[in-house]
C-alpha cells in the first residue's frame, strides 16, 4: 500500500526567504509524485509533479521540489518566498494503482 | 474555460436523507475521482471511475456510490447520510489515471445533523 508523510503540520517563514514544505513516500513499484496548493475555500491547484527524469522539477508560481530516491523524498522549495504563498500544500503518490494517495497537508505562512 | 463543476456547494441536512452531490467537467477527461478533506487526515479518495461505466473503490468508499454513465459526470450519492459524512468534498478530473495531474472542483461542505 502506498503512503504520503508530510511531518510538519506548519511552517512559518519571512517573505523573501526560502520556502521549504518536506514530503516523504512509499510505494511498491515506481512513485508518481505531485504537489497540490489549496487556498481558502477552493480546490486543489496542481503545482508540479514527478514522474522520470531529471530529479529537480519546476513547476508553477516558482516552485520546484527534488525527488531523492535513496531518501524516499519529495520536498517541495522556493528561494524566495511571497506572503501571497501562503496557503495548504498537498504532496501526493500513486503507484502503479490507479488510487492517488494524499499527505495530511502543510500550512505555509509567510509573514511580511 | 476548463473546469470541475459541483454542485450544491453548502448543503445542511439531517441524518437518512437521500442525497447527491453532482459533478461534471468539460475537458473531455476519462478518469474522475471523488475525496474527502477532514483536518489532520489530508484527502481521502472514496471512488474513481477510469471511463464511462467504469467505477472502482477508493479508500474510504463506505457509505458512498457513484454512477459513471456519460463522460462528463460523476455524481456522488450518499444513500442514508450519516454524521459521520460531515465533510468537505472534492471532485476531480484528470485525462489519465496515471501521470496526469488533476483538476478540481471548488468543493462541496456537506452538515449531516
Amino acid at each position: 500500500a502506498q503512503s504520503v508523510a508530510q511531518p510538519e503540520d506548519q511552517v512559518n517563514v519571512a517573505e523573501g526567504n526560502p520556502l521549504t514544505v518536506k514530503c516523504t513516500y512509499s510505494v511498491s513499484g515506481n512513485p508518481y509524485l505531485f504537489w497540490y496548493v489549496q487556498y481558502p475555500n477552493r480546490g486543489l491547484q496542481f503545482l508540479l509533479k514527478y514522474i522520470t527524469g531529471d530529479n529537480l522539477v519546476k513547476g508553477s508560481y516558482g516552485f520546484e521540489a527534488e525527488f531523492n530516491k535513496s531518501q524516499t523524498s519529495f520536498h517541495l522549495k522556493k528561494p524566495s518566498a511571497l506572503v501571497s504563498d501562503s496557503a495548504l500544500y498537498f504532496c501526493a503518490v500513486r503507484d502503479n494503482d490507479y488510487k492517488l494517495s494524499f499527505g495530511a497537508g502543510t500550512t505555509v505562512t509567510v509573514r511580511a | 474555460e476548463a473546469q470541475v463543476t459541483q454542485n450544491p456547494r453548502y448543503l445542511i441536512t439531517v441524518t437518512g436523507k437521500k442525497l447527491t452531490v453532482t459533478c461534471s467537467q468539460n475537458m473531455n477527461h476519462e478518469y474522475m475521482s471523488w475525496y474527502r478533506q477532514d483536518p489532520g487526515l489530508g484527502l481521502r479518495q472514496i471512488y474513481y471511475s477510469m471511463n464511462v461505466e467504469v467505477t472502482d473503490k477508493g479508500d474510504v468508499p463506505e457509505g458512498y456510490k457513484v454512477s459513471r454513465k456519460e463522460k462528463r459526470n460523476f455524481p456522488l450519492i450518499l444513500e442514508s447520510p450519516s454524521p459521520n459524512q460531515t465533510s468537505l468534498y472534492f471532485c476531480a478530473s484528470s485525462l489519465g489515471p496515471s501521470s496526469s495531474p488533476q483538476h478540481f472542483g471548488d468543493g462541496t461542505r456537506l452538515s449531516i445533523l
